[in-house]
Order: C-alpha cells, then sequence, then structure tokens
C-alpha cells in the first residue's frame, strides 16, 4: 500500500495562477479531507468528503474548491491564488472519525504563491 | 466552537528528561482525542489515541489519559531521546466526523 499520496511536494505560484494539489489513498477509505498548515495556528480544515460525490467546507474554505468523483482521488484547486494562501498543504484519509479511526496524512504540498 | 488548547512550545529537554504536553478541550459531547506527531519534512502521523473518559492511550513510551472531569489530555514520557524530537499536535473530534488541532508543539531533546 502506498497509504495517502499527494503531488507535487512544492509549488511556487505567481498571484492569480490557479492549480490543482492532487491526493490519493489506496486504503479504501471513505472520508478524506484537505488542511492547511501554518506557524503557530496548528492544521485548519480546508474542504472534506465523507464519500464519492459528497464534500462540504470546513473552517477556511475560502478560495479552493475540492471534488470528489472516486473514492481514490480528492484534489484540491486553488481558483486564482494569492499570498494569503502560502502554507503547507496536507491531504488525510480515514474510515471514519466516530470511532475514534485513525486519520492517515499524505506528506504535504508546501505552495509559495509570490 | 470546539477548540483545544495545547502548551506553549518551544520545549527543549535533555534526553532522559520527563516530558509532559498539557492539553485541555472544550467539553462539548464526549468527543475521541488524539495525539499526533509530525517529524521533519513529514505529514502527520497518529502517536496515540483514547475513545472514552479514563482510557489511557500509550505507544512508543508516551501516555495520555482522557480526563472528562478537567478536560484534559496530557502528553507524557518519562525518559525522552534525541529521536523524539518534533511537533506534537493534540487534537479532538468534532461534530462531522472532522478533527480540530491544537497550534502545535515543538519539542527538542538535546544528547
Amino acid at each position: 500500500n502506498a497509504g495517502v499520496t499527494q503531488t507535487p511536494k512544492f509549488q511556487v505560484l505567481k498571484t492569480g495562477q490557479s492549480m490543482t494539489l492532487q491526493c490519493a489513498q489506496d486504503m479504501n477509505h471513505e472520508y478524506m479531507s484537505w488542511y492547511r498548515q501554518d506557524p503557530g495556528m496548528g492544521l485548519r480544515l480546508i474542504h472534506y468528503s465523507v464519500g464519492a460525490g459528497i464534500t462540504d467546507q470546513g473552517e477556511v474554505p475560502n478560495g479552493y474548491n475540492v471534488s470528489r468523483s472516486t473514492t481514490e482521488d480528492f484534489p484540491l484547486r486553488l481558483l486564482s491564488a494569492a499570498p494569503s494562501q502560502t502554507s503547507v498543504y496536507f491531504c488525510a484519509s480515514s474510515y471514519g472519525l466516530a470511532f475514534g479511526y485513525e486519520q492517515y496524512f499524505g506528506p504535504g504540498t508546501r505552495l509559495t504563491v509570490t | 466552537g470546539d477548540s483545544v488548547t495545547q502548551m506553549e512550545g518551544p520545549v527543549t529537554l535533555s534526553e532522559e528528561a520527563f516530558l509532559t504536553i498539557n492539553c485541555t478541550y472544550t467539553a462539548t459531547g464526549y468527543p475521541s482525542l488524539f495525539w499526533y506527531v509530525q517529524y521533519p519534512g513529514e505529514g502527520l502521523q497518529l502517536l496515540l489515541k483514547a475513545t472514552k473518559a479514563d482510557d489511557k492511550g500509550s505507544n512508543k513510551g508516551f501516555e495520555a489519559t482522557y480526563r472528562k472531569e478537567t478536560t484534559s489530555f496530557h502528553l507524557e514520557k518519562g525518559s525522552v531521546q534525541v529521536s523524539d524530537s518534533a511537533v506534537y499536535f493534540c487534537a479532538r473530534e468534532t461534530s462531522g466526523s472532522r478533527l480540530t488541532f491544537g497550534e502545535g508543539t515543538q519539542l527538542t531533546v538535546n544528547p
């Protein structure tokens, strides 16, 4: 099992550009989520999905878009990059959380917006 | 809303010292509680968890007890090693099958 994979590992964008961060998991997990990590702020939830075709907003969804057409993939789209979106982005997947199921995290994508 | 408050860092210890990282959570419902660890340049990985009051999670010499009366889930280790240097995150289950994280505590262990 590859677990949770993310591409790219690093990316530099100019303000106004768009891009898609890729996330895939091979554990047949229903639940997937995207977080951003900023110094001193822990991880904040951007969007999440409880299954294919179902997505919902997290704590900081503005400027980001998601879709979930398959169980395996959960891409995150930046529509028009802004310097405030400079961050490290983590994708995670899980069977769920109601019974203390573990979230498995990808290695992260470090994004810089200039 | 739901929140998690962690002891502010960074924390610097000598090898074999005792470690405590404090974590408290808002007392809405009966959430599962977690400690995650992030080693340099990597994603987060689960260190331990507890799913109900008075449960003790343990792994790799680390322990944390779910204390409902004090809404706390403090992380402890009796003797830290250089290899324990990392960022530690406390987290609670939040409504809608989500996780709410604390700010993270950077731990550095010197030989």
